[in-house]
């Protein structure tokens, strides 16, 4: 399967844990990685490798994994992570990659 | 630091053609494979395609979307990654990003701002 499945919107009071998920069977073989992009922005590469975060990027967020499951786990939400956020890994093949749809996040 | 820019998008008619350029500054471009994803008004991302670096072959991989249409290419020696695109549809009306691939093929760590792309009579 070449799909990767996300919740299209999730919100999280001020100050909780969020998690936002994504289902796919290419997650059994490849790490995803999650993007978060604000209005008129670029994404930004938030987690890879299952769960590792670029330079710059708040111990706040954090990545895990099980089984055909990937999960972005936000600890402490602030209101500068409302956005939208994707997913994306390899697909079955290994040749192509593949996004989830998107999950919008927002903090109350 | 790290930079992508992206140029030549703009309005064009279906059926026509349009050549997309990314340029890469502020590291060993040649060392890295190199990806365009795409994000329709109003939509989510679409994975377009990938150039692996010459290390590896220097070879493309597309989407099903656009594979026969559109074609990847590279000119190391100016840090500049190609998109080109052939018998455009009003489907790929969409915003163009350039992203770096990251060690392992398996993430984008860099982006570029993106570049619009409109196809339209």
């Amino acid at each position: 399967s070449s799909e990767l499945t996300q919740d299209p919107a999730v919100s999280v009071a001020l100050g909780q844990t969020v998690r936002i998920t994504c289902q796919g069977d290419s997650l059994r073989s490849y790490y995803a990685s999650w993007y978060q992009q604000k209005p008129g922005q670029a994404p930004v590469l938030v987690i890879y490798a299952k769960n590792t975060r670029p330079a710059g990027i708040p111990d706040r967020f954090s990545g895990s994994s099980s089984g055909s499951t990937a999960s972005l786990t936000i600890t402490g939400a602030l209101a500068e992570d409302e956005a939208d956020y994707y997913c994306n890994s390899r697909d079955s093949s290994g040749n192509v990659w593949v996004f989830g749809g998107g999950t919008k996040l927002t903090v109350l | 630091e790290v930079q992508l820019v992206e140029s030549g998008g703009g309005l064009v008619q279906p059926g026509r053609s349009l050549r997309l350029s990314c340029t890469g500054s502020g590291f060993s471009f040649g060392d890295y494979a190199m990806s365009w994803v795409r994000q329709a008004p109003g939509k989510g991302l679409e994975w377009v395609g990938f150039i692996r670096s010459k290390a590896y072959g220097g070879t493309t991989e597309y989407a099903a979307s656009v594979q026969g249409r559109f074609t990847i290419s590279r000119d190391d020696s100016e840090s500049i990654a190609y998109l080109q695109m052939n018998s455009l549809k009003t489907e790929d009306t969409a915003v163009y990003y350039c992203t770096r691939v990251g060690g392992g093929y398996v993430h984008f760590d860099y982006w570029g701002q993106g570049t619009l792309v409109t196809v339209s009579s």
